[in-house]
């Protein structure tokens, strides 16, 4: 039963282009909403958070918006680089839970 | 001096073997987890320990055992391995429950 979906399992996109990966959630209740990156062989790193509280958080190249309304955050990247391409999971947690729920990821691929 | 370090980073056995992972933070965090990543790419909690008392502990055979030293220290042991236990396995550690999680490189387990 997942309760993060990433429906699209890869992205292309052009170097200078905008990037925007989607994330829908099933439960109301998830507080937090964080963005990672993984490299092949290499663990996933924090990219990016948003509090249910707020609707948009902004890091340089990369924004977060949350629309709490339709269970849906998204991630964009402006612009893409090639240092981009790699795979992005979105993950939602509660206050006071310990454990992060993953979507499967999208695969961004930024060509030059 | 790697945050999260794994041991080891590969590891090919036989069904039927007896093995562990190894995992060590030096963040200074005080909870400590285990995640699989399947063929799906679907990232999947399986345990977590907070100040090495086990919190988390998900539908996981129990052929899996997780053992907290103490709370920089999260080790894996996997009895009678099968072939469906192949995955890559990631250790992470974080201080504030599911937020700002610090992965490890992973280990990839292939069961023969």
């Amino acid at each position: 039963d997942q309760q993060v979906k990433q429906n699209s399992p890869s992205l292309s996109v052009q170097e200078g282009r905008i990037s925007i990966l989607n994330c829908d959630y099933t439960n109301s209740m998830f507080d937090y909403f964080l963005w990672y990156k993984k490299y092949p062989a290499e663990g996933p790193t924090f990219l990016i958070s948003i509090s249910s509280i707020k609707d948009k958080n902004e890091d340089g190249r990369f924004t977060v918006f949350l629309n709490k309304s339709a269970k849906h955050l998204s991630l964009h990247i402006v612009p893409s680089q090639p240092g981009d391409s790699a795979v992005y999971f979105c993950a939602v947690s509660s206050a006071n839970d310990y454990k992060l729920s993953f979507g499967a990821g999208t695969t961004v691929t930024v060509r030059a | 001096d790697t945050a999260v370090s794994q041991t080891p980073k590969y590891l090919v056995t036989q069904m039927g073997n007896d093995k562990s992972i190894k995992c060590e933070q030096n963040l200074g965090h005080d909870t400590m987890y285990w995640y699989k990543q399947d063929s799906k790419k679907f990232l999947k909690i399986m345990f977590s320990y907070n100040n090495k008392e086990l919190i988390i502990n998900e539908t996981v055979p129990n052929r899996f055992s997780p053992k907290s030293p103490d709370k920089a220290h999260l080790n894996l042991h996997i009895n009678s391995l099968e072939l469906g236990d192949s995955a890559v396995y990631f250790c992470a550690s974080s201080q504030q429950g599911g937020y700002g999680y610090t992965f490890g490189s992973g280990t990839r387990l292939t069961v023969v």
